[in-house]
């Protein structure tokens, strides 16, 4: 596996239920992000890891949502009682701790709430 | 706060022809800036970055970006458009202050449409 990998890639959901997206970074990449993408808008950052622990939270990360990496590996994003204002694309990205910065994308989980 | 302007929500260029996609950043220590591209239905894919040192940088399929510290900006820029360099690009800086986080701030997206 030479990318990172996002499951599931489309989700159609009612509102008011809970929906949950994996992450699944490149091997060696220690630290993960959660970006969420409007149309017509560039990504917003919304959560990031190193290894297992969460170290930083946009305040577009409301109390619905959470976000868990519990192994240092892949990550979870939960959010619980979807409102329409959720459809969006969510991005996951990794990237190394030393060294380069740049952020390798996954292909995003695209969520309707209906 | 961070943040990055791309004035242009959409750029033509005839095949063959140079373009250039242009971003402004504004940051509170030194900037680290980059150029992702966005295909339809698919993730962002990195294309080249600014940390330091040579104020040209190039990166992948010939696109190279200039960093200007005075204007702030970051433009990108290929000598020779492609049909296939038709996508939506989107700048993003980063503040290489320590204390300033590893989060990345994007831009609105420029889309790029390459005519023949």
């Amino acid at each position: 596996d030479t990318g990172v990998s996002q499951n599931p890639r489309h989700k159609i959901t009612k509102r008011g239920q809970n929906v949950t997206f994996r992450c699944d970074p490149i091997s060696e990449h220690n630290r993960l992000y959660w970006y969420r993408q409007t149309l017509g808008q560039g990504p917003e950052f919304l959560t990031y890891f190193q290894n297992e622990a969460q170290l930083e939270k946009s305040r577009l990360l409301s109390d619905r949502f959470s976000a868990e990496r519990p192994k240092g590996s892949f990550s979870t994003l939960e959010i619980q009682r979807t409102e329409q204002g959720d459809s969006a694309m969510y991005l996951c990205a990794s990237s190394e701790r030393q060294g380069a910065y740049e952020q390798y994308f996954g292909p995003g989980t695209r969520l309707t709430v209906t | 706060a961070q943040s990055v302007a791309q004035p242009e929500d959409q750029v033509n260029v005839a095949e063959g022809n140079p373009l250039t996609v242009k971003c402004t950043y504004s940051v509170s220590g030194n900037p680290y800036l980059f150029w992702y591209v966005q295909y339809p239905n698919r993730g962002l894919q990195f294309l080249l970055k600014y940390i330091t040192g040579d104020n040209l940088v190039k990166g992948s399929y010939g696109f190279e970006a200039e960093f200007n510290k005075s204007q702030t900006s970051f433009h990108l820029k290929k000598p020779s458009a492609l049909v296939s360099d038709s996508a939506l690009y989107f700048c993003a800086v980063r503040d290489g202050f320590t204390g300033g986080g590893n989060k990345l701030t994007f831009g609105t997206g420029t889309q790029l449409k390459v005519e023949l």
